[in-house]
Parts: C-alpha cells; sequence; structure tokens
C-alpha cells in the first residue's frame, strides 16, 4: 500500500508564474484534501474533493487558486499569477471513505517559493 | 468557530525520559475526534494517535499517550521513554464527527530529544 504522493517536492518560481502541483491519494481513498502550512505555523485548510466534486472551499483558497480532481483519483491545484506571499509547503492528504473515522494521511508536500 | 492552542513552541528532552505536550481546544460540538500529528524535519505528517470524544477511555499507541478531559477541553500528549527519533515538531488537531470536514490544527509543538 503505497502512501499519498505529491508532486514536485519542490518549486521555485517568479512573482506572477502560474504553478501547478499534483497530488496522487492512497488507491482506495475517495476523499482528498489540500492544506497550507506557513514556516512555523500548523497546516490549514485550502479545499476538500469527495470522488471527483469539490465540496468545501476555505476562503484561503482565492480567486487565483482553483483545484481540480478530474476522475476523481489524483488532484492538482494551480495557483495563477503567483504573490510572495503565496510561498508556503502545499500538503494533500487522503482518508477513506469507511464511516466517519476519516483518518486523514498526508503526503510529504510540495514546497513553493516564490521570488 | 473551532480553535486548537497549543501553547509550547518548544520543549526538550533527554533520551528515556517522559515528556507531555499539552494541548486545548475549543469546540460547540459534542462528538469529535482529536490527533496528534507528527512531522519530522524535511519530512512528512504521520499520524500518532487518535482520540474520539465519546470515549472515556484514554487512548495508548506503544509508548505514545493521551490524557483527554473532555470537560476542561484539554488533550495532551505524554511520550514516554523518548527516543531521538522522536525529535520533530508535535501537532494537535481537531475534526468533527463528520466524514468530508477539515482538520484544525494548532500551531505545533516543537520537541528535540537529546542524548
Amino acid at each position: 500500500d503505497t502512501g499519498v504522493s505529491q508532486n514536485p517536492r519542490h518549486k521555485i518560481t517568479k512573482r506572477g508564474q502560474n504553478v501547478t502541483f499534483r497530488c496522487d491519494p492512497i488507491s482506495e481513498h475517495n476523499r482528498l484534501y489540500w492544506y497550507r502550512q506557513t514556516l512555523g505555523q500548523g497546516p490549514e485548510f485550502l479545499t476538500y474533493f469527495q470522488n471527483e466534486a469539490q465540496l468545501e472551499k476555505s476562503r484561503l483558497l482565492s480567486d487565483r487558486f482553483s483545484a481540480e480532481r478530474p476522475k476523481g483519483s489524483f488532484s492538482t491545484l494551480e495557483i495563477q499569477r503567483t504573490e510572495q506571499g503565496d510561498s508556503a509547503m502545499y500538503l494533500c492528504a487522503s482518508s477513506s471513505p469507511m464511516g466517519t473515522e476519516d483518518t486523514q494521511y498526508f503526503g510529504p508536500g510540495t514546497r513553493l517559493t516564490v521570488l | 468557530a473551532q480553535t486548537v492552542t497549543q501553547s509550547q513552541p518548544e520543549m526538550s528532552v533527554q533520551e528515556a525520559e517522559t515528556v507531555t505536550l499539552s494541548c486545548t481546544y475549543d469546540t460547540s460540538e459534542n462528538n469529535y475526534y482529536l490527533f496528534w500529528y507528527k512531522q519530522p524535519p524535511s519530512r512528512q505528517m504521520i499520524l500518532v494517535i487518535r482520540q474520539e470524544a465519546y470515549k472515556q477511555q484514554n487512548a495508548t499507541e506503544n509508548r505514545f499517550s493521551v490524557n483527554f478531559q473532555k470537560a476542561a477541553k484539554s488533550f495532551s500528549l505524554k511520550i514516554s521513554d523518548s527516543q531521538l527519533g522522536d525529535t520533530a515538531m508535535y501537532f494537535c488537531a481537531l475534526r468533527q464527527n463528520q466524514a468530508g470536514t477539515a482538520l484544525i490544527f494548532g500551531k505545533g509543538t516543537t520537541l528535540s530529544v537529546s542524548s
């Protein structure tokens, strides 16, 4: 059973560029979450998918952010016109469809640096 | 609004000793889950222990145990026989008892274990 994987692990970009991150959840997990973690802080929720449906979005997810999960498997998170304040670790987590236990398992994250 | 507070930004302990990390939370829900996650330096977040609020018995996982005080809204983590590999950032997190809801994290406690 492979864990949650994320690519790339690191991304350095210039302000104003667009970036896209990918998350592959644990294979049988139908729930997928994106979080953002800035230095010295705990992760903050961005958005949640159940299968291909995006069911919840945080107010942190500005119009420049978009997330998709087209076939209910992997997910992408795109940031358009990046700003220096977007520099953070972007974490993906997935959880099982079994009941309400719903323990979330995290990937290694993508560290974004906006210059 | 749900909040999680970790009042100890940093802690240190010697190998083989016992250390307790504090966490308090606030929620209006009566049924919820509490978690401790561990994030080693430059490595992914992993689940340490989970507690269902409706269970009075404190959860235990090998050297890790919790002291769950529901009335006081307190959820501390005790690490016994500390090992060098326990060095990490520890996050306390709260989630409603509803599948697909986001984790609310504290700011974390950095634990250093020395020989």
